[in-house]
């Protein structure tokens, strides 16, 4: 099982340029999370897909969006990118259905000049 | 508005010792987890706690839930320098208005 992974693994964008975060979910697993997590905090909820549908989104700007593809797959894309978005994102996944604690992936290490 | 606060925020122990950290929480909670972060790593899965008086073990920490006192706890029994580490809460309420939220993490600095 190759447990929840992500792409890249470090990305540099300038500020104003648009960036896409990949992320596959554990095997067995339906729900993909979204996370932004700044140096020397917890991580911060951006949305959640299931059934390639936002099931739940937090307080983040339309500038965030997603999606997820038949085969449970996500990607987060954002747009006109600021300094304040470096940060570790961090994708994780679960099973909808079952009281389950989610999978974090290794996470994408952004860094916006 | 669901918010989580953890405490202490900063620990630094000497191996051999106990310890707990605390999380409080806002509002009814249907789900508690608390994961381990090591620096520069993504979050390990520790513990899922679902409820009142929900008691989970795993080699040198406990972590306990009461739901009526929207209180989890963390225990760490004879520490270790391998638990060095940022351990978060995270509380997930289940209603779609809500978020899952985590704290701001206890960053645990155990010496040898």
């Amino acid at each position: 099982d190759a447990g929840v992974t992500q792409s890249p693994t470090h990305l540099i964008k300038t500020r104003g340029q648009q960036v896409t975060l990949r992320c596959s979910p554990k095997s067995g697993h339906d729900t993909v999370s979204w996370y932004q997590q700044a140096l020397g905090q917890g991580p911060q909820f951006i949305f959640q897909y299931y059934e390639e549908e936002e099931r739940q989104r937090g307080n983040f700007p339309d500038r965030f969006s997603g999606h997820q593809f038949p085969n449970y797959s996500s990607e987060l894309n954002v747009n006109a990118l600021l300094l304040g978005d470096s940060a570790l994102y961090l994708c994780a996944s679960s099973r909808i259905s079952v009281a389950d604690t989610q999978y974090f992936g290794p996470g994408t290490r952004l860094t916006v000049l | 508005e669901l918010k989580v606060e953890q405490n202490p925020l900063f620990l630094s122990m000497q191996e051999g010792k106990n310890y707990t950290i605390y999380c409080n929480y806002s509002t009814t909670s249907d789900r508690l987890y608390w994961y381990r972060q090591d620096p520069g790593k993504s979050l390990e899965s520790l513990f899922v706690l679902l409820s009142n008086g929900a008691v989970k073990q795993e080699g040198r920490l406990m972590a306990s839930l009461d739901t009526k006192a929207r209180l989890s706890t963390l225990h760490i029994t004879a520490a270790v320098h391998d638990l060095s580490a940022t351990y978060f809460c995270a509380v997930d309420s289940m209603n779609r208005d809500d978020k899952i939220i985590f704290g701001k993490g206890t960053r645990l600095h155990i010496l040898p």
